[in-house]
């Protein structure tokens, strides 16, 4: 069956640390990856999508994440955090246009 | 304004009754999705629809009925059956299955 990992469950850091969070999934077949952002009291909202082409692929707020079809990885990167990232992150898979699946989040928080 | 509703935000029942909660969208688009989301569990997948007239079970389907009757709408039934309803209820769409799915701002369930 399908499944996502995320094996940092909570990170802390300090203002301008690089982060990186990891997400694995089981599904040998084609896929589409998403990194979703919760921040407090707000909405899920898109960070960035892989569906094709380049492996390394750039969302919003400095935000870029990296497949590794042989790592069946998809790690999310951002080179220097900020309070304002403060948030829970999930990583989620659409396997060959299946059911949308969610990993069990990353609770990040960031202070000054 | 286009985008994904859900009513009530808060939502209070007694043990043993069935509630329904709402979810519509006026963006047009092919799949909607319910998500159950609980702290350190991540989103688990509920139900799904592709399209009008039709929708598969999730991951955590059992005490829990839809329907999908009109593209716009596709209310959740959380029925007596299901045996830990509270919860914060999460509903998303996307234009088809397997593109990126935009989220509503949640129903917070409390069963007492």
């Amino acid at each position: 069956a399908q499944s996502v990992s995320q094996h940092n469950h909570h990170v802390i850091l300090s203002e301008a640390a690089s982060l990186e969070l990891g997400c694995n999934y089981s599904y040998g077949g084609t896929v589409n990856l998403f990194w979703y952002v919760q921040y407090p009291g707000q909405h899920l909202q898109l960070l960035l999508k892989y569906f094709s082409g380049d492996p390394l692929v750039k969302g919003i707020k400095g935000f870029e994440a990296e497949f590794i079809k042989s790592k069946f990885s998809f790690n999310l990167r951002k080179p220097s955090v900020q309070w304002s990232d403060t948030a829970e992150y999930f990583c989620a898979v659409n396997a060959n246009t299946d059911k949308l699946i969610f990993g069990t989040g990353t609770r990040l928080q960031v202070f000054p | 304004d286009g985008g994904i509703t859900q009513s009530p935000k808060y939502l209070f029942r007694k043990e043993g009754q069935n509630v329904t909660l709402s979810c519509e969208q006026n963006l047009n688009h092919d799949a909607m999705y319910w998500y159950r989301q609980d702290p350190g569990q991540g989103l688990r997948l509920i139900y799904y629809s592709q399209i009008v007239n039709d929708f598969q079970k999730g991951d955590i389907a059992e005490g829990y009925s839809v329907s999908r009757e009109k593209k716009e709408s596709f209310p959740l039934t959380v029925t007596s059956a299901q045996k830990n309803p509270t919860a914060f209820y999460l509903c998303a769409s996307s234009i088809r299955q397997g593109t990126e799915a935009f989220f509503g701002q949640g129903t917070r369930l409390t069963v007492v």
